[in-house]
């Protein structure tokens, strides 16, 4: 069955650096990757969606890259702020089921000190 | 727009006891899903639906049922509950099955069975 690791339970960073998530699976390449950003006590919120046909998307000061050869896709906030603290998820689909089923990573949370 | 709805938000069972969960949601999707989330264990999948009247088990299904009478409704139920269940409930919704698009997710239930 698929599994998905993201990089370290926590990352810590000092405001305005790049934070790197990473996200690496085993088994089949997905059609599509998702990231999703959740709050503590809050249900997750969808951030970017990349297909395995790009290398590459950005939404402002986001920035995701998908590697299907290495199976792993990363995850940038340029200009980090103490607002982008939370737990990040990464998740991918399952081809060909058309349930939009989705598998979760455990997260990555990630901590932007002033 | 409410998006995803789910009551109640808390909830503390003794074992041997039953209850159901509540998803409503008011934009139209088709697909519904119930996931729980536990600590390092990321969103695990228990049931979903494609639509009114379908359902259909997920990764950790046991000890859990689901209806969708309703197309906006999606409920889960535990007819006895097991401390093992004690976790935090997320129901999500979509619009489309192939993976493409976003989950939309509400605000959690957190369950607590002694």
């Amino acid at each position: 069955s698929q599994k998905i690791e993201q990089n370290s339970e926590a990352l810590n960073i000092q405001e305005g650096k790049t934070a790197t998530l990473t996200c690496n699976y085993t088994n089949y390449s997905p059609a599509y990757l998702q990231w999703y950003r959740q709050d503590p006590g809050r249900g997750p919120v969808f951030l970017l969606l990349i297909r395995e046909n790009e290398k590459e998307k950005r939404k402002e000061r986001l920035k995701v890259t998908f590697d299907t050869t290495l199976k792993q896709s990363l995850f940038h906030i340029t200009a980090s702020q103490p607002a982008d603290s939370a737990t990040y998820l990464c998740a991918l689909d399952i081809p060909q089921s058309n349930t939009g089923k989705l598998i979760f990573g455990q997260g990555t949370t990630l901590q932007v000190k002033p | 727009n409410a998006g995803v709805t789910q009551t109640p938000k808390f909830r503390v069972l003794k074992t041997g006891q039953s209850m159901t969960l509540l998803c409503a949601q008011d934009m139209n999707h088709e697909y519904m899903y119930w996931y729980r989330q536990d600590p390092g264990m990321g969103l695990r999948l228990i049931h979903y639906s494609v639509g009114e009247g379908t359902t259909a088990k997920g990764e950790v299904p046991d000890g859990y049922n689901v209806s969708r009478l309703k197309k906006q409704n999606f409920l889960l139920g535990l007819e006895s509950a097991a401390p093992s269940q004690t976790s935090v409930y997320f129901c999500a919704s979509s619009w489309g099955g192939t993976g493409n698009g976003e989950l939309f997710f509400g605000e959690g239930s957190r369950l607590t069975v002694l």
